[in-house]
């Protein structure tokens, strides 16, 4: 069910920035592009989301194509606390009635 | 700490027996959300409750059941316990127009 495509993994250099890119091709107007992480099996954490506009917040920016097909997370200055799974999430409903439907996931490994 | 409390942290069953977990929110959210993370299957939304009330369902099976009390504490009641029931649950909460779900640490059921 999930309308996301991840790559399976990538790697980073601690300091450097990571882009992790996301494909929703299907994605409607008024859907919400959401970005969680979850580190080992602790419950996931909340980073980012966006529905047309560029975003940023103390965590990452999220860059949104215009045709809203793709987007990319960017975590500037990436730690090795940072080394976690990382899913892009189409948030499907309204405001009192949504859910999160989670893909696979990019597993993302800071190395030193 | 996300401010969602879940309980137990663990439990291990014997197949066919019954369990119930429990979440409470965050202090102020009345939505309460439940997933199920499997190897095999990965994070799967189950259901939402919002103030008492189910607002959305996910691939959550008939022998799982769910409600929410006035005090917005929440059940997951498990029964028929199988094999392929082992996994984490996880329950996340959030404000009504909240954005953002808060999720706990999850409770790992091992059925036996």
């Amino acid at each position: 069910d999930a309308k996301t495509t991840q790559p399976t993994s990538m790697d980073c250099a601690e300091g450097r920035a990571a882009n992790l890119p996301c494909n929703h091709s299907t994605i409607s107007g008024n859907e919400y592009v959401y970005w969680y992480r979850q580190i080992h099996s602790q419950g996931p954490q909340y980073i980012i989301h966006g529905l047309k506009n560029n975003e940023t917040n103390e965590m990452a920016s999220l860059i949104i194509t215009e045709d809203r097909k793709s987007s990319t997370l960017i975590l500037p200055h990436a730690t090795l606390r940072d080394t976690a799974v990382y899913y892009c999430i189409v948030r499907v409903g309204m405001d009192s009635s949504y859910k999160l439907i989670f893909g696979s996931g990019t597993r993302l490994l800071v190395r030193p | 700490d996300s401010g969602v409390t879940q309980t137990p942290k663990h439990l291990i069953t014997a197949t066919g027996q019954r369990v119930t977990l429990r979440c409470s929110p965050r202090s102020g959210d009345l939505s309460v959300y439940w997933y199920q993370q499997s190897l095999d299957q990965g994070l799967q939304f189950l259901i939402q409750y919002y103030n008492g009330e189910e607002r959305a369902k996910g691939n959550i099976l008939e022998r799982f059941s769910a409600q929410q009390f006035p005090d917005l504490h929440s059940e997951l009641n498990l029964s028929s316990l199988e094999l392929g029931d082992s996994a984490l649950y996880f329950c996340a909460s959030s404000l009504y127009f909240s954005n953002e779900q808060f999720f706990g640490p999850g409770t790992r059921l091992t059925v036996l």
